[in-house]
C-alpha cells in the first residue's frame, strides 16, 4: 500500500527555524517527484515546489523560493520541507503529494503553527 | 506563472443535479490538467487526471473535458458526500498552478 506519512503539528515562535519531514513507502521512491502545497487558514491550496528524489533537482514557485528549501534523502525515503526563519504568515497546513500524473497519493497534512 | 480561473466560486445544487464547474487556464496547458476534491480536515483526492482520465477509485458520476485553455469537470448526479471544494491544477509547466477552488454544497 502506498502512504505518505508527515511528521506532526508544530508550534513555533517567529524566527524560529522548523523541518517537517514526509516519509514515503509502499512505492520505489525514487519513481516519483514529491511536491509540498499549503493551504494557509481559510483559502486555498498552493503548490509550493517538488523535488527529484533520485537526484534532489527541485523546482520551486516564485512565491515561495527563497523562504523555505525543499530537500530530500533517498535512502530513508523521506523528503522535507525546512524554513531557517519563520513567520506568523507561515501558519498553515502543509501538505506532501506523489506526482504521478496528478498528485496521487498525499500526505495527512503537518500543521504549523508561528506565533509569538 | 500560467494562471487557473474558475467558475464558480461556489454553488448549491439538490442531490441528483448535474453540476459543471469550469477552468480556464491563461495560456495553453494542452491536456495537463487535474482536478482534485477537498474536504476540511482531510489531504486533498485527485478524481480526474490528463483532463479526462478518471482516477482509480473515483466513482463515474464524476467526469472532465477540455483540452487546451478551458476545462470542465462534472458531476452527473451528486451525491451528499459530494460536499467538498474542488481545485483544478495545470502540470503543464512549473510552477504548477491550482484554481482558486470551488465549494459544491448541498441544498
Amino acid at each position: 500500500e502506498v502512504q505518505l506519512v508527515q511528521s506532526g503539528a508544530e508550534v513555533k515562535k517567529p524566527g524560529e527555524s522548523l523541518r517537517i519531514s514526509c516519509k514515503g513507502s509502499g512505492y520505489s521512491f525514487t519513481s516519483y517527484w514529491i511536491s509540498w502545497v499549503r493551504q494557509m487558514p481559510g483559502k486555498g491550496l498552493e503548490w509550493m515546489g517538488r523535488i527529484d528524489p533520485t537526484d534532489t533537482y527541485t523546482n520551486y514557485s516564485p512565491s515561495f523560493q527563497g523562504h523555505v528549501t525543499i530537500s530530500a534523502d533517498k535512502s530513508i525515503s523521506t523528503a522535507y520541507l525546512q524554513w531557517s526563519s519563520l513567520k506568523a504568515s507561515d501558519t498553515a497546513m502543509y501538505y506532501c503529494a506523489r506526482q504521478n500524473w496528478g498528485d496521487d497519493y498525499w500526505g495527512q497534512g503537518t500543521l504549523v503553527t508561528v506565533s509569538s | 506563472d500560467i494562471q487557473m480561473t474558475q467558475s464558480p466560486s461556489s454553488l448549491s445544487a439538490s442531490v441528483g443535479d448535474r453540476v459543471t464547474i469550469t477552468c480556464r487556464a491563461s495560456q495553453s496547458v494542452s491536456n495537463y490538467l487535474n482536478w482534485y476534491q477537498h474536504k476540511p480536515g482531510k489531504a486533498p483526492n485527485l478524481l480526474i487526471y490528463a483532463a479526462s482520465s478518471l482516477q482509480s477509485g473515483v466513482p463515474s458520476r464524476f467526469s472532465g473535458s477540455g483540452s487546451g485553455t478551458d476545462f470542465t469537470l462534472t458531476i452527473s448526479s451528486l451525491q451528499p458526500e459530494d460536499s467538498a471544494t474542488y481545485y483544478c491544477q495545470q502540470s503543464y509547466s512549473t510552477p504548477l498552478t491550482f484554481g482558486q477552488g470551488t465549494k459544491v454544497e448541498i441544498k
